[in-house]
């Protein structure tokens, strides 16, 4: 699977959007980017995927750009229990689609 | 659906002696995987099931690391003669046949003195 960088830590003001990015720029044709948090003591939590299309739903939206070498995590109105580890991941298909490899993450704080 | 089960949540143990993890997942969640984290690290894949068999295995699995799902339910996750490096969260995952997202448990937390 395609290695992943993600900064290691961000921050955003409640109720402003946080944009996280992601650079995956060895990602081949069929893998997918996925999202995944992890808050306090709590395991990972999946958020959203894709292949090329943007998309949406009642968590967050994910923006793949053109040649998808990168991608970036929007949360629109961002609140504090919105402070996690966010991972963006890639993904290939076939069986062994639920192993996937974490890398450290961004540490995103939402502050009042 | 009441999500992924572990048990116990945290364990404390001493060098050398064995424990026993226990994940629950999803009720006909048919896959099954379980990850070793450690602290300020990301997750890292361990093993998984489908059904009863077990499909794949990581090289962090050492012989004293053993798993077993067998009934295709609830799953086992057993270390032998622990040693301190063994002290990390262990994570179960669960999801179904041609799932795209997985779902996990809260963890156990493990500590070896």
């Amino acid at each position: 699977d395609a290695k992943t960088t993600q900064p290691p830590s961000m921050d955003c003001a409640e109720g402003r959007a946080a944009n996280l990015p992601c650079n995956h720029s060895t990602i081949s044709g069929n893998e997918y980017v996925y999202w995944y948090r992890q808050i306090h003591s709590q395991g990972p939590q999946y958020i959203i995927h894709g292949l090329k299309n943007n998309e949406t739903n009642e968590m967050a939206s994910l923006i793949i750009t053109e040649d998808r070498k990168s991608s970036t995590l929007i949360l629109p109105h961002a609140t504090l229990r919105d402070t996690a580890v966010y991972y963006c991941i890639v993904r290939g298909g076939g069986t062994s689609y639920g192993k996937l490899t974490f890398g450290q993450g961004t540490i995103l704080t939402v502050h009042p | 659906d009441t999500g992924v089960s572990q048990d116990p949540r945290h364990k404390i143990t001493k060098r050398g002696q064995n424990v026993t993890f226990r994940c629950d997942p999803i009720s006909e969640h048919n896959r099954l995987y379980w990850y070793r984290q450690t602290l300020g690290q990301g997750p890292e894949f361990l093993t998984y099931f489908q059904n009863e068999a077990q499909l794949e295995k990581s090289r962090l699995l050492s012989d004293r690391f053993s798993a077993e799902r067998p009934k295709g339910s609830f799953s086992t996750l057993e270390i032998q003669r622990t040693e301190q490096g063994d002290s990390a969260m262990y994570l179960c995952a669960s999801t179904g046949q041609g799932g795209e997202k997985l779902f996990f448990g809260s963890g156990t937390q493990l500590s070896v003195l």
